[in-house]
Order: C-alpha cells, then sequence, then structure tokens
C-alpha cells in the first residue's frame, strides 16, 4: 500500500530560527514528490516538485531534498519568518495511468513565533 | 479564470440535509480531484476527473456521496443526508493533466458543518 508519513506532526519555532521537515515514503513506482504550503483556511499551494533524478532543490528560503534511495525528502525553511506558519504537505506520485495516483502525507503543522 | 473556485466557502447546513458544492477549474485543465479534509486532518482522495474518461470514484466514503463534470468545466459535489461526520472541509483541485509534473492548484475549499 502507497503511504506517506511525515514528521514531526507540529513545530513550533522563534521567527529566524531554521527547520527541517520530513518526509518518508513507500509509494511504487515513484514517479515525483512535491511539497505544498497549506496557510490557514486556504488551499495548498506547491513550493517544489522533484523527479527521481533531482538531489535537492530549492525555493527561495525552502529547500528540498531527495533520496530515492532511502524514500526519505526533507523540507528545510531558511530564517523562518512568521508568514511561513501554516501546515507543510508531501505529496508523492506514482508513475502509472490512473488517477488517483498521489499519496498525501498528513502534513507538518509549523508555528513560527515572534 | 485565474484559479479555481469554489463556492460556497462556508456552508452550515441541518442533519438529513442535501447539500451541493461547486468547483469552477482553471481553464484548460483537463484533471479535477476533489478531496476532504477533516479538521487537523490530511487531504482524503474523493473523486477524480479526465477529460470525458469515466471518472475514478474509489475514494468516496458511502453512496451518499457523488459527483458530476461537465466536459472540462465544473464540478459538483452532491452530499446526500449529511452526517455530522461530513463536517469538514471539501477541496477541489484542477491540472493540465494526469501524467508527469503537472501541478494541482487547489481552491480554497468549501467548509461544510453539519449540525
Amino acid at each position: 500500500k502507497n503511504q506517506v508519513e511525515q514528521s514531526p506532526q507540529s513545530l513550533i519555532i522563534l521567527e529566524g530560527k531554521n527547520c527541517t521537515l520530513q518526509c518518508n515514503y513507500t509509494v511504487s513506482p515513484f514517479s515525483n514528490l512535491r511539497w505544498y504550503k497549506q496557510d490557514t483556511g486556504r488551499g495548498p499551494v506547491s513550493l517544489t516538485i522533484m523527479t527521481f533524478s533531482e538531489n535537492t532543490k530549492s525555493n527561495g528560503r525552502y529547500t528540498a531534498t531527495l533520496d530515492a534511495d532511502t524514500k526519505q525528502s526533507s523540507l528545510h525553511i531558511t530564517a523562518s519568518q512568521l508568514s511561513d506558519s501554516a501546515s507543510y504537505i508531501c505529496v508523492v506520485s506514482a508513475r502509472n495511468n490512473a488517477g488517483n495516483m498521489l499519496t498525501f502525507g498528513g502534513g507538518t503543522r509549523l508555528m513560527v513565533k515572534p | 479564470g485565474a484559479g479555481v473556485s469554489q463556492s460556497p466557502s462556508n456552508k452550515v447546513t441541518e442533519k438529513g440535509k442535501d447539500v451541493e458544492l461547486r468547483c469552477d477549474p482553471i481553464s484548460g485543465h483537463t484533471a479535477l480531484y476533489w478531496y476532504r479534509q477533516r479538521l487537523g486532518q490530511g487531504l482524503e482522495f474523493l473523486i477524480y476527473f479526465q477529460g470525458n474518461s469515466a471518472p475514478d470514484k474509489s475514494g468516496l466514503p458511502s453512496d451518499r456521496f457523488s459527483a458530476e463534470r461537465t466536459g472540462e468545466s465544473v464540478s459538483t459535489l452532491t452530499i446526500q443526508r449529511t452526517q455530522q461526520e461530513d463536517s469538514a472541509v471539501y477541496l477541489c483541485a484542477s491540472s493540465r493533466a494526469v501524467s508527469g509534473a503537472n501541478v494541482l492548484t487547489f481552491g480554497a475549499g468549501s467548509r461544510l458543518t453539519v449540525l
């Protein structure tokens, strides 16, 4: 069964600090992995998308890594800001022709405090 | 439109009533997904449409749930005889196609509260 596990479930950090969110998956055959940010009361918004051959990808203060061998990804947030407070969702796509090929993690709820 | 539009944004209903939620995807997006998100929980797949193909209904939790889509445009999610357990945010997302690295664009969701 395809699964995506995220840790920690929730995290509180001080503004300006860095943090790293983890995503472990057992999705096969793997196609790509995406990180989404979901602000409270809003729909998720894509941050990064990584394919099998990519090890790291940055989007501003967000840096995602992917280890396809260990089936792990991380999202590193540098110099956190209050606006980073949100849920971060890891989504893994399987390489097939079925519509429901996306497996969502439960998300990490990040709170950045001043 | 510029984004995925969902309506209503909030709906409060009494147990046993039917509700209809609407999703306007981005023009040109052939794939459309419905997800349910309970308070503090992750996204739960409900149904998927791709062009004129038969929809993937494997995520619908019961026969009280149904969804329609007209061509590659508007979709409606209908919940009949609502129960308190149906209270959640219902998110719609669309993308250009089903395969590859196409990114889902989500709407803001419809928050349903069943009293």
